[in-house]
């Protein structure tokens, strides 16, 4: 089946230390997205993916980082830089011509210890 | 950013009513799009829309795309207790020139049996 993968479900990691978030697509999708969300709030971009090896900085960038190097995959990690990053990290896909519809996987709720 | 503007926060409703939520901005988008998120899910798209004055059904959802491109709402009819959920809207007003999608908050659907 065609779909967008993120593992784990649940996550938990001591304060400090990075973690790194795996996103697969199996759509063919050209284009992928992070987005953070937190509890009452809407979905908050991170970092966005037109293309391999290209990416650029969302809405809240800061102490996150991301890697393109293949079509199918969009790692996020989240370093110890990042203030507050508990929370649920959800991946998307779309293709470059229907971009604006995106499909999202399940989501990995991380949380620091 | 762009902010879009999504009401009601939340909903509580009995089985079997119909219920009605909106999105507005304060500037022109060119697709709204409704998604559905379960808890601790990704959000699941439910209708897209992509010209304005578009009324679009998908089973029991239906969906419009305001006439001033400034708005957007989602109407379910006869809900059943597994409308529970959150339900975004979101839209782009970039042209197609940056892939990237503004996300309303949500509005968290309670439906009583």
């Amino acid at each position: 089946d065609g779909g967008i993968t993120q593992s784990p479900k649940y996550l938990f990691r001591k304060e400090g230390q990075n973690v790194t978030l795996s996103c697969e697509q199996n759509l063919n999708h050209d284009a992928m997205y992070w987005y953070r969300q937190d509890p009452g709030q809407g979905l908050r971009l991170i970092y966005y993916s037109q293309i391999v090896n290209d990416f650029q900085k969302g809405d809240i960038a800061e102490g996150y980082s991301v890697s393109r190097e293949k079509k199918e995959s969009f790692p996020l990690t989240v370093t110890s830089a990042q203030k507050n990053p508990t929370a649920f990290y959800l991946c998307a896909s779309s293709r470059r011509e229907g971009y604006d519809t995106q499909y999202f996987g399940p989501g990995t709720r991380l949380t620091v210890l | 950013g762009q902010q879009l503007n999504q009401s009601p926060q939340s909903m509580f409703i009995q089985e079997g009513e119909d219920v009605s939520m909106n999105c507005t901005s304060s500037s022109i988008f060119n697709t709204w799009l409704w998604y559905k998120q379960d808890p601790g899910e990704g959000p699941v798209l439910l209708i897209a829309l992509y010209k304005a004055g578009e009324l679009t059904s998908n089973g029991r959802l239906t969906a419009q795309f305001g006439i001033t491109r400034k708005d957007s709402f989602l109407n379910i009819s006869a809900s059943i207790p597994s409308d529970v959920g959150i339900y975004f809207c979101a839209g782009d007003n970039s042209g197609g020139s940056n892939y990237k999608l503004t996300f309303g908050k949500g509005t968290l659907l309670t439906v009583n049996p």
